[in-house]
């Protein structure tokens, strides 16, 4: 079975710009969430997507925003780039029944900010 | 809120030393436990996990018990390899499909 894909890997964009990144869960796993990961702030939850419907949020600004498709596949964005948003951006997929499922990461996509 | 402590590194250790990651927790309620590991590049691995209270979850000789008591999930192995150096994540969940983290420690394994 594949494992979590994101694309693009890497990205370098500037300051207020925005950026789009994909990322593709495992066959059958219709949770998807996203982290963010830096050296000052370590791992942190961004959102939850379920079912096409944001279904948790953590404690980032309005600039990242987040939909998942009728495929499972997410996509989040963030807008009018800022310097500290240079991250490693993780995705997870999960089967996500009542009970808690283990989340599978995908390689994640490091963007850099100039 | 939640939150997850563990020991800052990086820890440096000879080939088939002992290891012991400190991880202490705080949630309201009665969170799951686990260990992420995240090699050079690559995104995070779950290496073990515990549900309930005296759990102990094991995988590639590492291990690691759920105590409710001291809200502890410490990680040990027996025998490190050079092929374990990488960064270890202690993270619970306590509702819903959101991980808290601790911030991670990096084990140096040498030859």
């Amino acid at each position: 079975k594949a494992g979590v894909t994101q694309t693009p890997r890497y990205l370098i964009k500037t300051r207020g710009q925005q950026v789009t990144l994909s990322c593709s869960p495992i066959s059958g796993h219709r949770s998807v969430s996203w982290y963010q990961q830096t050296p000052g702030q370590g791992l942190q939850f961004l959102f939850e997507y379920f079912s096409e419907t944001q279904r948790n949020k953590g404690n980032f600004p309005g600039r990242f925003s987040g939909r998942q498709f009728s495929n499972s596949r997410s996509e989040m964005n963030v807008s009018t780039l800022e310097l500290g948003d240079s991250a490693l951006y993780l995705c997870a997929s999960s089967l996500a029944s009542p009970s808690y499922n283990e989340q599978f990461f995908g390689p994640g996509t490091r963007l850099t900010v100039l | 809120g939640d939150s997850v402590t563990q020991m800052e590194g990086p820890v440096t250790l000879s080939e088939e030393a002992f290891l012991t990651i400190n991880c202490t927790y705080t949630a309201t309620g009665y969170p799951s436990l686990f260990w992420y590991v995240q090699y050079p590049g690559e995104g995070l691995q779950l290496l073990l996990k515990a549900t309930k209270a005296d759990d102990k979850g094991s995988n590639k000789g590492f291990e690691a018990t759920y105590r409710k008591e001291t809200t502890s999930f410490h990680l040990e192995k027996g025998s490190v390899q050079v092929s374990d150096s990488a960064v270890y994540f202690c993270a619970l969940i306590e509702a819903g499909n959101m991980l808290t983290f601790g911030g991670g420690t990096r084990l140096m394994v040498k030859p």
